[in-house]
């Protein structure tokens, strides 16, 4: 069954903003991850934050995880055209698989 | 480089034939996964093997079958396609322990005809 779920599905932004990207889940979770997927290609690994972390940051990325209401947040902060792509988190409940939601399309416009 | 390959990229065939996908990592990982993404992106896990054994298997029709002849090597056989079996397949490996970051393929976009 679907785990994640993000929200918004797409999220349009000029260049230099901010973009903010936030997931949801409905079971107990060991970790949290984000990836990146750009057109026609394999997913990329951001970043992971576990059960026990509130807040993570890598570069211009800034991971937020509340368990009790079982969210998390990716904040890409200066957003650049090389943004563009889908991102997903995947739940991690420590049963050695990932379970994706249907991501977010992020586009930047120059 | 190090990194995990898939062939082919794309595979277009017809209803009925039986096709292979093949994907290879050289990154010294345990553990290998088949996922399948549908034209919505939703990414569903269907397989994964930890050095050569079959450890996860979702609902999945045996009309596939994974094959992992090494722990770097994991390939999906696919019998009598169909239509709905038309969409992406990513192959994925992760090292050992506790954190199952997982390093994926370009993926294979497979279009049954």
């Amino acid at each position: 069954s679907q785990q994640g779920e993000e929200d918004p599905q797409a999220l349009s932004i000029q260049e230099g903003e901010n973009a903010t990207m936030n997931c949801s889940y409905k079971t107990s979770i060991n970790n949290l991850q984000w990836y990146r997927q750009n057109s026609g290609r394999g997913l990329v690994h951001l970043i992971l934050i576990r059960s026990n972390e509130r807040e993570k940051h890598s570069g211009r990325l800034r991971v937020t995880l509340d368990t009790s209401k079982k969210s998390s947040s990716l904040l890409i902060t200066a957003s650049r055209a090389a943004d563009t792509a889908s991102y997903f988190c995947a739940t991690d409940d420590g049963a050695q698989k990932l379970v994706f939601g249907q991501g977010t399309r992020l586009t930047i416009n120059p | 480089d190090t990194a995990v390959s898939q062939t082919p990229k794309y595979l277009v065939t017809q209803m009925g034939n039986d096709k292979s996908i093949k994907c290879e990592q050289n990154l010294g990982h345990d553990t290998m996964y088949w996922y399948k993404q549908d034209s919505k992106k939703f990414l569903k896990i269907m397989f994964s093997y930890n050095n050569k054994e079959l450890i996860i298997n979702e609902t999945v029709p045996n009309r596939f079958s994974p094959k992992s002849p090494d722990k770097a090597h994991l390939n999906l056989h696919i019998n009598s396609l169909e239509l709905g079996d038309s969409a992406v397949y990513f192959c994925a490996s992760s090292p050992s322990g506790e954190y199952n970051e997982q390093f994926f393929g370009p993926g294979t976009r497979l279009t049954v005809l």
